[in-house]
């Protein structure tokens, strides 16, 4: 079945440090694969997404490209600020359904200090 | 401006009891979902509904019942058959689209707690 794997944590860095937070991924058919972040206390945030292979992603300053020769979607940032402290989810759906719903990774939580 | 409404914040089950999670949305949205999310586990899809008054199983549905009698509510009841209910709960919708290209929307979530 369809499943996500990403890096555990957490993750913790100094401000203006690079972040990657890895993530593989196991489908059957035709992902689309989206980076959400959640803050504390709140629900999730879409934070970017691909729908294809060699697609990337961006959005607040954060990439992921769609490889699906390692069928990865790792997130990436050249310069984290301590307002991305966050837990970060990876995740995938079935373009080849219907029924849309999500499969997500455990989450990263990164915490970055000042 | 549109989003969903995930209420209450925080709610606190007794032993025995059953208790209902409210989510409304005004998106327009024809999918909606509900999941559970435990420390270090990530989401869990509990059910999820594609249209109005129709409905499926996600994988942990057991303790669990929806209803979807209109577009933009789709409440769960924790049910006393849930003997682990403590933990944080997700609403969300997305547009129906080709094959789950449209993203989910997110509520902020409610906490449920045992007393």
């Amino acid at each position: 079945g369809d499943s996500v794997t990403q890096m555990e944590g957490p993750v913790t860095l100094s401000e203006e440090a690079f972040l990657t937070i890895n993530c593989t991924y196991t489908a059957t058919g035709y992902p689309s694969l989206f980076w959400y972040v959640q803050y504390p206390g709140e629900g999730l945030q879409l934070l970017l997404k691909a729908t294809k292979a060699d697609d990337k992603g961006s959005n607040k300053g954060f990439e992921a490209t769609y490889r699906k020769e390692t069928t990865s979607f790792h997130l990436e940032k050249g310069s984290v600020q301590v307002s991305d402290s966050a837990v970060y989810f990876c995740a995938l759906t079935d373009r080849g359904s219907t029924l849309g719903r999500l499969y997500f990774g455990r989450g990263t939580q990164l915490t970055v200090w000042p | 401006d549109g989003g969903i409404t995930q209420s209450p914040k925080y709610l606190f089950r007794k032993e025995g009891q059953n208790v209902t999670l409210s989510c409304e949305q005004n998106l327009n949205h024809d999918a909606m979902y509900w999941y559970r999310q435990d420390p270090g586990q990530g989401l869990r899809l509990i059910y999820y509904s594609q249209i109005v008054n129709d409905f499926q199983k996600g994988d942990i549905a057991e303790g669990y019942s929806v209803s979807r009698e209109k577009k933009e509510s789709f409440p769960l009841t924790v049910t006393s058959a849930q003997k682990n209910p403590t933990a944080f709960y997700l609403c969300a919708s997305s547009a129906q689209g080709s094959g789950g290209n449209q993203p989910q929307h997110f509520g902020d979530g409610t906490r449920l707690s045992i007393l």
